[in-house]
């Protein structure tokens, strides 16, 4: 079975623009997972959708908004990019919905400029 | 999680001795434990996981020990080796199926 994938693996955009980053999950993974990690923070829990439905939120502002579509695949996007927001996205899938055992991707780098 | 402030902690041991990664995790209410290793430019891959009903649990090389009492965390891996660099995390669920990571500890091999 082919990995988590996602795209772009680079990506460097400038302050108010907006960024859409993709990511397919396992085959036959269901759960879809997104965190934003930097090296400050650590790994931060953006969002979970699991069936297409949004299950649950981290505490992150309405400028990070996702969504997964019928074959699981998931898009997030960040709108109105701060220098803050330069960070490795990560997007992680799981079998069923209880997120045992998450299978990463590599991630996303976003620089914002 | 298992570190406060900004610095990522390190642990430095030499090859062929066994490492300890340490953990403290926030909520009484979190049934199930992972570790993840994560090396340079990879994403966080799964080594074990432990539910709240039990307080150790092994794998091949590694070991997880569940404190419940004092909310502790520990992962120890015998004779470590170079392949073992990297950053490791704890990870708890919430209860509601949000999988929440500590800060990570960078494991580091000496020669």
């Amino acid at each position: 079975k082919a990995g988590v994938t996602q795209t772009p693996r680079y990506l460097i955009k400038t302050r108010g623009q907006q960024v859409t980053l993709s990511c397919s999950p396992i085959s036959g993974h269901r759960s879809v997972s997104w965190y934003q990690q930097t090296p400050g923070q650590g790994l931060q829990f953006l969002f979970e959708y699991f069936s297409e439905t949004q299950r649950n939120k981290g505490n992150f502002p309405g400028r990070f908004s996702g969504r997964q579509f019928s074959n699981s695949r998931s898009e997030m996007n960040v709108s109105t990019l701060e220098l803050g927001d330069s960070a490795l996205y990560l997007c992680a899938s799981s079998q069923g919905q209880n997120n045992e055992k998450l299978f990463f991707g590599s991630g996303t780098q976003l620089s914002v400029l | 999680g298992e570190s406060v402030g900004l610095h990522l902690p390190t642990l430095s041991v030499q090859e062929g001795d066994n490492s300890i990664i340490n953990c403290a995790y926030s909520n009484s209410a979190s049934d199930y434990f992972i570790w993840y290793k994560q090396e340079s430019g990879k994403g966080p891959q799964f080594i074990i996981d432990i539910r709240s009903n039990m307080d150790k649990r092994q794998g091949q090389r590694v070991t997880v020990l569940l404190n419940k009492t004092v909310k502790h965390l520990s992962l120890q891996i015998a004779a470590t080796q170079p392949g073992d660099s990297a950053v490791y995390f704890c990870a708890e669920n919430m209860g509601d199926d949000k999988i929440i990571f500590g800060k990570g500890t960078r494991l580091h091999i000496l020669p």
